[in-house]
Order: structure tokens, then C-alpha cells, then sequence
């Protein structure tokens, strides 16, 4: 089935601690998207990719970086994870043409605790 | 920059009761307008969309109406299931710019 695969879909870390989530699609859509879920604040963008080789931060990018492996992958790295990192990470991808948004895809998410 | 306002939850309703939940937003231009639902241990599917003033996207029996003059894109479904239960967000894109999301509605619907 095409769609937006993550993994893993749960993580527990100690503080301090390092951890790649991955992404990965199969729709040919161009940009990609993480995003962070925490009670009570909805979605928050970390960071985006409109194509492959391009990145570029979002609303709370501190603390990760990103890669965009090429077209398919798009991975999210935390180097030294904290418990305000705790959180549900979502991965997106969207079909869009030249402006226009069709809307997103949204994989089944990572639950990630740090401790 | 864009924002979106969603009523705050839990909404808990009874099956087969009609459900109205608000969303107003802010944004120049012209943003495309999206419904998202989220069962629980899932991620976000997307219900509905409406691109243009006075469209109305519809999905599963949800509808919602794109109000220029209101700045609103209300969710409404005229008889809520069980199944329904969920959390709903509303979205907007402004074009090249990225979505975004309001904080989301629960909706706890009983038998």
C-alpha cells in the first residue's frame, strides 16, 4: 500500500542519548514534513523539506536536525535528547502543485519518552 | 501570520446527535482549507478540503463550508456514530507557505 512509513513506532531514551527517526514514502510526493505532537498544543512543524536536497526549519527546530536522504526518505535526528523532547513525531508528506496544496499524508507516528 | 482557531473540547455527544465544531482562522490571501481526524494511537487522515470561497468539501457524511466573509470553516455532521469518536483538526495553506494546524477537538460520542 503506498503511504508514509515510520520507524520506529516506540522509543524509550535516557537523557542525553542519541536516536535517528526514520521516514520514508512511496507517493512521489516532493516535500516532507515532521511534526511534533504534545497535549493541549496540536500540531507543531520542526522541520520541512520541499524537495530532495533542500531543508529548512519550522516552528520548534531546536535541539534536532534533519536529513533528506533523497526523493523517498527524510530522517529527523535528535544528538542529545532531553524530556522536553518527549513527545508523539509525526511525518508528512504533501502533493503539491506549484503552490497549491492538496493536503498532507501523515504516517502512523513515533512515541518517543525520554527519561 | 496564520492562525487557526478551533472550540475548545471535549465535545460529547450522543449517537445519531448533530455536531457542529468551529473553526475561524487568519490569513492573507486566499488559504486552502482542511478537516484532519485522528483516532486514537494514529496519525492525522485527512477528512475534507475546500480550496476557494463558498466551496463545500465533504467526506464520510462531515461537510464544511469555506466563509470568506466569516473567516470560518465549521465542521458539521448531521448524525454522529460511535466510530466518530476522534480528535478533529482544522488547517490552512496559504499557498507556498506550510499548514497550519489549530489545536484540535475531541469528540467523545456515546451509545
Amino acid at each position: 500500500n503506498a503511504g508514509v512509513t515510520q520507524t520506529p513506532k516506540f522509543q524509550v531514551l535516557k537523557t542525553g542519548q542519541s536516536m535517528t527517526l526514520q521516514c520514508a514514502q512511496d507517493m512521489n510526493h516532493n516535500s516532507m514534513y515532521w511534526y511534533r505532537q504534545d497535549p493541549g498544543m496540536g500540531l507543531r512543524l520542526i522541520y520541512y523539506s520541499a524537495s530532495e536536497g533542500t531543508t529548512d526549519k519550522g516552528e520548534v527546530p531546536n535541539g534536532y536536525n534533519v536529513s533528506r536522504l533523497n526523493k523517498r526518505e527524510f530522517s529527523l535526528r535528535l544528538e542529545s535528547a532531553a524530556p522536553s523532547q518527549t513527545s508523539v513525531y509525526f511525518c508528512a508528506t504533501e502533493r503539491d502543485l506549484g503552490g497549491f496544496s492538496y493536503g498532507y499524508t501523515f504516517g502512523s507516528g513515533t512515541r518517543l519518552t525520554v527519561v | 501570520g496564520d492562525s487557526v482557531t478551533q472550540m475548545e473540547g471535549p465535545v460529547t455527544l450522543s449517537e445519531e446527535a448533530f455536531l457542529t465544531i468551529n473553526c475561524t482562522y487568519t490569513a492573507t490571501g486566499y488559504p486552502s482549507l482542511f478537516w484532519y481526524v485522528q483516532y486514537p494511537g494514529e496519525g492525522l487522515q485527512l477528512l475534507l478540503k475546500a480550496t476557494k470561497a463558498d466551496d463545500k468539501g465533504s467526506n464520510k457524511g462531515f461537510e464544511a463550508t469555506y466563509r470568506k466573509e466569516t473567516t470560518s470553516f465549521h465542521l458539521e455532521k448531521g448524525s454522529v456514530q460511535v466510530s466518530d469518536s476522534a480528535v478533529y483538526f482544522c488547517a490552512l495553506s496559504g499557498g507556498y507557505s506550510t499548514l497550519t494546524f489549530g489545536k484540535g477537538t475531541m469528540l467523545l460520542v456515546s451509545p
